[in-house]
């Protein structure tokens, strides 16, 4: 299968530590997105990568939040400081060219106890 | 503020009970408006995606409409297969690429 893959599938924390996800699109997309989704919400834009460079970040992406693709293959999403509020899925979607539609992965399930 | 809002929030219908799911939204730029389906535990699922109003699309059991104001996801003759929340989406405006996301119709297909 070469859809969008996201490690791990599930983390839990305890509030206050640092946690990083990774997501590996799919192979031929320049464009990478990370996504939240809290239950029964829709998902909320993270942050949008295309090649390396992080062209748009959300006012919801605090600065405990950082993101990285470097070389514009991976992307991984670091969380410091985990807060009750943190807990959600996180979901990396990745496309080919603007207005094509997202391919996502499975998601990360972060819980912050 | 772009908004999209996606009724009903759930819906239960019979096998074979076609039906009609409704994104209405109000941006600003429209640029496109996608269908998405999401199984639990999964990551949302690409359906469709419409440009301008009256393009239509259609897949197996699902057809998408768009008009100026809102979109229609009809599903023909459902199959418990179908069951699934169901998220639409807009993409707007020049220079950015985030979509906003409703919050989904949750479709209950009983046999």
């Amino acid at each position: 299968d070469t859809g969008v893959s996201q490690d791990p599938r599930h983390k839990i924390t305890k509030r206050g530590q640092n946690v990083t996800f990774r997501c590996d699109p799919i192979s031929e997309h320049n464009r990478l997105y990370w996504y939240r989704q809290t239950l029964g919400q829709g998902p909320e834009f993270l942050t949008y990568f295309q090649n390396e460079a992080q062209l748009e970040k959300s006012r919801l992406l605090s600065d405990r939040f950082s993101a990285e693709r470097p070389k514009g293959s991976f992307s991984t999403l670091e969380i410091q400081r985990t807060e009750q509020g943190d807990s959600a899925m996180y979901l990396c979607a990745s496309s080919l060219v603007n207005n094509s539609p997202l391919h996502f992965g499975n998601g990360t399930r972060l819980t912050v106890t | 503020e772009d908004q999209v809002t996606q009724s009903p929030e759930a819906l239960r219908l019979q096998e074979g009970e076609s039906s009609s799911l409704n994104c209405s939204y109000t941006v600003s730029g429209l640029r496109g408006l996608f269908w998405y389906r999401q199984d639990p535990g999964k990551g949302p699922e690409f359906l469709f995606t419409l440009y301008s109003a009256g393009e239509e699309k259609e897949k197996e059991r699902l057809k998408a409409t768009l008009t100026k104001k809102e979109s229609f996801l009809h599903i023909t003759a459902p199959k418990p297969e179908d069951s699934a929340t169901y998220l639409c989406a807009v993409q707007v405006g020049a220079g950015s690429y985030q979509l906003t996301f409703g919050k989904g119709t949750k479709l209950s297909v009983i046999p």
